[in-house]
C-alpha cells in the first residue's frame, strides 16, 4: 500500500523567504509523485510531478521538488515566497488499484505568507 | 489543454432528496474518472474509480447504493448522492485521466454540497 506523510499541517513564512514543504512517501514500487496546490473552494492544480526521469523537478510558479529515494522524500521548495503562494499544498503518490491509477494524498500543508 | 469541469459548482438540497453532480473532460477522452470527497481543512479521500462503460470501483467504507456513479461516455461521469443527509455535506471533487503512462489526473473545480 502507498502512503504519504506531510510534516507540518501549517507552515508560515515571510514574503521573500524560502518555502520548504516536506513530503515523505511509502511505496512498494517505484513511485510517481505529485505536488498539487489548492486555493479556497477550488479544485487542485498540478504544480509538478516526478515520473522517474530527472530527480530535480521544476514546476510552475517557481516551485521545484527533489526526489530522494534514499530518504523516500519529495520535498517542495521555492526560493522566495510571494503573497499569492498562500494556499493548501498536497503531496500525492500514484499507484494502480486495478481500476485505474489512483492517487494517495498526504494530509496537506497550509502555507501562510506574512507581509 | 486537459480541462475538467464540474456542474454545479455549489448546491443546496433538503434532507432526503437526491443530487446529481456532473464531471466532464472538455478537451480529452477520460478513460478513468475519480471521485473524491473533502471535508473542511482535510485532505482528499478517494470515494470511487470509474472506467468508461464499467461499474465503478468503490473504496472501503463508501456506500455504493448511496453514491451512484455513472461513467457512460469518455467525457462524462456523474455522481448522484441519493437520499442526502446533512452528514453528506462536503466538497466533492472529480478528476480524470486518459490512457497512457503519465499517471496524471486532471482535477475539476469541485462542487460544494450542503444538505439542510
Amino acid at each position: 500500500a502507498q502512503s504519504v506523510t506531510q510534516l507540518g499541517s501549517h507552515v508560515s513564512v515571510s514574503e521573500g523567504a524560502l518555502v520548504l514543504l516536506r513530503c515523505n512517501y511509502s511505496s512498494s514500487v517505484p513511485p510517481y509523485l505529485f505536488w498539487y496546490v489548492q486555493y479556497p473552494n477550488q479544485g487542485l492544480q498540478l504544480l509538478l510531478k516526478y515520473t522517474s526521469a530527472a530527480t530535480l523537478v521544476k514546476g510552475i510558479n517557481g516551485f521545484e521538488a527533489e526526489f530522494k529515494k534514499s530518504e523516500t522524500s519529495f520535498h517542495l521548495t521555492k526560493p522566495s515566497a510571494h503573497m499569492s503562494d498562500a494556499a493548501e499544498y498536497f503531496c500525492a503518490v500514484s499507484s494502480n488499484n486495478n481500476a485505474g491509477n489512483m492517487l494517495t494524498f498526504g494530509g496537506g500543508t497550509r502555507l501562510m505568507v506574512k507581509p | 489543454g486537459a480541462v475538467v469541469s464540474q456542474h454545479p459548482s455549489w448546491v443546496i438540497c433538503k434532507s432526503g432528496t437526491s443530487v446529481k453532480i456532473e464531471c466532464r473532460s472538455l478537451d480529452f477522452q477520460a478513460t478513468t474518472m475519480f471521485w473524491y470527497r473533502q471535508f473542511p481543512k482535510q485532505s482528499l479521500m478517494l470515494m470511487a474509480t470509474s472506467n468508461e462503460g464499467s461499474k465503478a470501483t468503490y473504496e472501503q467504507g463508501v456506500e455504493k447504493d448511496k453514491f451512484l456513479i455513472n461513467h457512460a461516455s469518455l467525457t462524462l461521469s456523474t455522481l448522484t448522492v441519493t437520499s442526502a443527509h446533512p452528514e453528506d455535506s462536503s466538497f466533492y471533487i472529480c478528476s480524470a485521466s486518459s490512457s497512457g503512462g503519465s499517471y496524471e489526473q486532471y482535477f475539476g473545480p469541485g462542487t460544494r454540497l450542503t444538505v439542510t
